[in-house]
């Protein structure tokens, strides 16, 4: 257990919808990651916070929006859905805005039908 | 932009025998993650290293990086049926961890350990 919990663990939703995955950072982690990892592009990094602030951004789609709360855990939110978005989902979290070791969670699959 | 190459893609081994799975980098490595993924546990973190030259060992398991930083291979010793997984190395590009996480990741090998 990493300590960085995902929830949905599993989600089947129809295209055009709109879906959030949530992240709870494992305790005292500042810094929450994003990434995908689909059959045909492999595990891609979407985004970063740092304490609540966006820090680094990599191929997350404009219709993709994330934020990190106050409380640190952070929301991916995912709309006009598309087959294509189909993936698992990962939240890694670490605890400096440095690269250190980064712990991920157990992912969220997503399923668009 | 930086690209991993692993290989094997895919290995297939039986218990007791020992492997290598290597990771080779189009740019130089500043630090090279392994991690493991089963399904429904996602990505276990095995190993990071950063210094040319660089090795750790974990239980049976050791990586090395070489000295121009542009390879990395993970050796499992009297593999076992525990180690069968998805091993994936990542890669930050920027020397100091300035990338803020922005891993590059391989493809992955499938790692299959008969009894």
């Amino acid at each position: 257990d990493s300590g960085v919990t995902q929830t949905p663990k599993h989600l089947i939703t129809a295209t055009g919808q709109r879906v959030t995955l949530r992240c709870s950072p494992r305790s005292g982690d500042l810094s929450v990651y994003w990434y995908q990892q689909s059959l045909d592009q492999g595990l891609q990094f979407l985004i970063q916070y740092y304490n609540g602030e966006e820090r680094a951004k990599g191929n997350i789609l404009e219709r993709f929006s994330a934020q990190q709360f106050p409380d640190l855990h952070s929301e991916l939110n995912l709309s006009s859905l598309e087959l294509g978005d189909s993936a698992l989902y990962f939240c890694a979290s670490s605890a400096l805005d440095l690269s250190n070791t980064i712990y991920f969670g157990e992912g969220s699959w997503l399923t668009v039908v | 932009s930086q690209e991993l190459e692993q290989s094997p893609q895919s290995l297939i081994v039986q218990e007791g025998k020992n492997l290598t799975i290597n990771c080779t980098s189009s740019k130089t490595l500043y630090g090279l993650y392994w991690y493991k993924q089963k399904y429904g546990e996602g990505l276990i973190f095995l190993m990071m290293l950063q210094k040319g030259g660089e090795e750790k060992s974990h239980e049976k398991i050791t990586a090395k990086l070489d000295e121009k930083k542009q390879q990395s291979s993970l050796h499992i010793t009297a593999s076992q049926p525990s180690h069968a997984g998805i091993y994936l190395c990542g890669a930050d590009p920027n020397a100091g961890g300035t990338s803020y996480g922005k891993l590059t990741f391989g493809q992955g090998t499938i790692l299959t350990v008969h009894p």
